[in-house]
């Protein structure tokens, strides 16, 4: 059974710092995503990581696969109120199959 | 603009009334998947249709049952809903290689 799991659960963190998320998963698998999910809404794609040594980068947001280690980073640049937000990396275990969802990472930027 | 459309936005029943929750799409995509989130945590998938296929994950309850009449549509009914089902009900639709949309969700309420 494929599990996936992120770290921290929980970051507060000030404007302008940076941060990484860590998101390991069990099983071979070359398709991650990232999603961002603001209170009471629905997810909002941000990433999808097809291949060993993806990198994907968008605004402050930066993700990485590393297949081999099943291991993705989220890393944040220098954070802002605005990406305050529960991140959940996702990983699908054959492509157009199931979706399973790390526990999510809620992210507090403070001014 | 092509989407993957919820409705309605928020349902409230009453325990043990039977609800239906609709998903349609204009993407033309031949997998929809219903996920369903508790507060605070992450989604987790119910069952999905891949074209006419149904497949059940195999801890969803029975109480949940799902409807798929043609490629666009694809229908949620929850046979007596009781106080642990009030969550948001997430429909998704993928094709083949191509990532998984997320419509806006449903909140549900069971008073």
């Amino acid at each position: 059974e494929l599990k996936v799991e992120q770290n921290p659960l929980f970051l507060s963190m000030q404007e302008g710092k940076n941060y990484t998320i860590y998101c390991n998963y069990s099983t071979t698998s070359d398709r991650l995503y990232w999603y961002r999910q603001d209170p009471g809404k629905s997810l909002e794609s941000l990433f999808v990581l097809l291949s060993n040594g993806a990198v994907k980068q968008e605004g402050r947001l930066m993700a990485s696969l590393d297949t081999k280690a099943r291991l993705s980073t989220l890393h944040i640049t220098a954070a802002v109120h605005d990406l305050s937000a529960t991140y959940f990396c996702a990983v699908e275990e054959t492509s157009g199959s199931r979706l399973t969802f790390g526990e999510g990472t809620q992210l507090t930027v403070n001014p | 603009d092509a989407m993957v459309i919820q409705n309605p936005r928020y349902q409230v029943t009453q325990f043990g009334k039977p609800v239906t929750l609709s998903c349609s799409q204009t993407l033309n995509h031949n997998v929809m998947y219903w996920y369903q989130q508790k507060s605070s945590q992450a989604p987790k998938l119910l069952f999905h249709y891949y074209d006419k296929d149904f497949n059940n994950e195999a801890d969803t309850p029975d109480n949940f049952q799902s409807r798929r009449p043609n490629t666009s549509f694809c229908f949620l009914d929850i046979r007596s809903p009781g106080l642990g089902d009030a969550a948001m009900y997430l429909c998704a639709t993928g094709r083949g290689l191509n990532e998984q949309y997320f419509g806006p969700g449903t909140r549900l309420t069971v008073t």
